[in-house]
């Protein structure tokens, strides 16, 4: 069955430190690996989604991702936090021949003290 | 329009009464998803449009739930005899073709079942 695991429920960073959010996935076919961002009282955002190619991919507000295949994970990092990205994250796979209906995982609240 | 709306953004339901929750997708986009979001848990797909067809319903939990977009636009989740469980924040997306393509989120409407 397909599932998308995030460990960490919460982190705490403080502002201008580095981040890494953790993302592994189990999923029957090559998959297509998303990241999301909520911020309270928003919709969720696109930050990132990987296909093929580089698996090294970048994204919006500064944030990238590595998919790892033997390890079937997609970590999403950042160099810097701001204070602005107190989120919630959201990593998410599917793959069209599976059809349109993705798998998010539970989430990872990341607070930023300044 | 700007963005995708939902409406209402907050509905409290006696166990057992009808609610219709509506959302309007993007202008021109063809695709249209609702999601299921449980506290504290990550979004979990219900139902899925392209224009008026609806293609993957494999999502909605039981019976009680029924969506539909008769005219290719604006959608409406309807959930019958309403339940405790079915207390979450509903979330609509809408993409220009397919999930694989960016899906853009509406605020989403809180349900609390009573």
């Amino acid at each position: 069955a397909q599932s998308v695991t995030q460990p960490d429920i919460h982190i705490t960073v403080s502002e201008g430190a580095s981040l890494e959010l953790r993302c592994n996935y189990s999923y029957g076919a090559t998959p297509y690996l998303f990241w999301y961002v909520q911020s309270p009282g928003q919709g969720l955002q696109l930050l990132l989604k990987y296909f093929s190619g580089d698996t090294l991919v970048q994204g919006i507000k500064g944030f990238e991702a590595e998919f790892k295949r033997s390890q079937s994970s997609f970590n999403l990092r950042k160099p810097s936090v701001h204070w602005s990205d107190a989120a919630e994250y959201f990593c998410a796979v599917g793959a069209p021949n599976y059809g349109q209906n993705f798998v998010f995982g539970p989430g990872t609240r990341l607070s930023v003290l300044p | 329009g700007a963005g995708v709306s939902q409406s209402p953004r907050y509905k409290v339901a006696k166990r057992g009464q009808d609610v219709a929750l509506r959302c309007d997708p993007i202008s021109g986009h063809v695709s249209l998803f609702w999601y299921q979001q449980a506290l504290g848990q990550g979004p979990e797909f219900l139902t899925y449009f392209q224009n008026e067809a609806q293609l993957d319903k494999s999502g909605l939990p039981s019976d009680r739930f029924f969506a539909e977009r008769p005219e290719g636009s604006v959608s409406t989740l309807k959930i019958q005899r309403t339940q405790q469980e079915d207390s979450a924040v509903y979330l609509c997306a809408s993409s220009s073709s397919g999930a694989y393509n960016e899906q853009f989120f509406g605020p989403g409407t809180r349900l609390t079942v009573l």
